[in-house]
């Protein structure tokens, strides 16, 4: 099953909007990762967030992290039309040493 | 620098043919791994290597079986195919475990007829 759960499953919005994602998890972790995937294309790493850290900020990518909440929030500001992606979270469990993946958020940002 | 390269692209099968996908890295990485991902759905793992001479399962590894045949390649192999394997492979690798980033392929379509 999926470690991580990413709200909304899809997101509209218009270029110049910031557009907030949200991943939930289930069990405790060393770090939390943000992907990107373009239609047809492999994953790329966005960024990295350790489960010490709050708050992350990677040019206008800014993520945050609660461990008490077990989540993690996406926030990327002035969006594009070339931020239109599917976005993906994922987490490496404190049991493991492998990454697992949430189903994703589809971001479509219009013109 | 090419990063993770995957072959093929796209692959037919029949029910019941063989294959083997082929992933190979030039970055010195230590780990490396397989996953799929069907339409909807996020990644799943379907088996990992941790460092060369090691493997092990992931979520799904029931129909495959994988060979670390060197540090840089880490191949995928389906004995016999089922239309339940249709779905888009992706090959990623990592300096060491999950605790840094992944780099992954360009994804193989594979369907199963």
């Amino acid at each position: 099953s999926q470690q991580g759960e990413e709200d909304p499953q899809a997101l509209s919005i218009q270029e110049g909007e910031n557009a907030t994602m949200n991943c939930s998890y289930k069990t405790s972790i060393n770090n939390l990762q943000w992907y990107r995937q373009n239609s047809g294309r492999g994953l790329v790493h966005l960024i990295l967030i350790r489960s010490n850290e709050r708050e992350k900020h990677s040019g206008r990518l800014r993520v945050t992290l609660d461990t008490s909440k077990k989540s993690s929030s996406l926030l990327i500001t002035a969006s594009r039309a070339a931020d239109t992606a599917s976005y993906f979270c994922a987490t490496e469990e404190t049991s493991g040493s492998r990454l697992t993946f949430g189903e994703g958020t589809q971001l479509t940002v219009n013109p | 620098n090419a990063g993770v390269t995957q072959t093929p692209k796209f692959q037919v099968l029949k029910t019941g043919q063989s294959m083997t996908l082929q992933c190979a890295q030039d970055m010195n990485h230590n780990s490396m791994y397989w996953y799929r991902q069907d339409p909807g759905m996020g990644l799943r793992l379907i088996y990992y290597s941790a460092s060369e001479g090691t493997t092990d399962k992931g979520e799904v590894p029931n129909g495959y079986n994988v060979s670390r045949l060197n540090k840089r390649e880490f191949s995928l192999r389906l004995e016999s195919a089922a239309p339940s394997q249709t779905s888009v492979y992706f090959c990623a690798s990592s300096v060491q475990g999950a605790y840094e980033k992944l780099f992954f392929g360009s994804g193989t379509q594979l369907s199963v007829l």
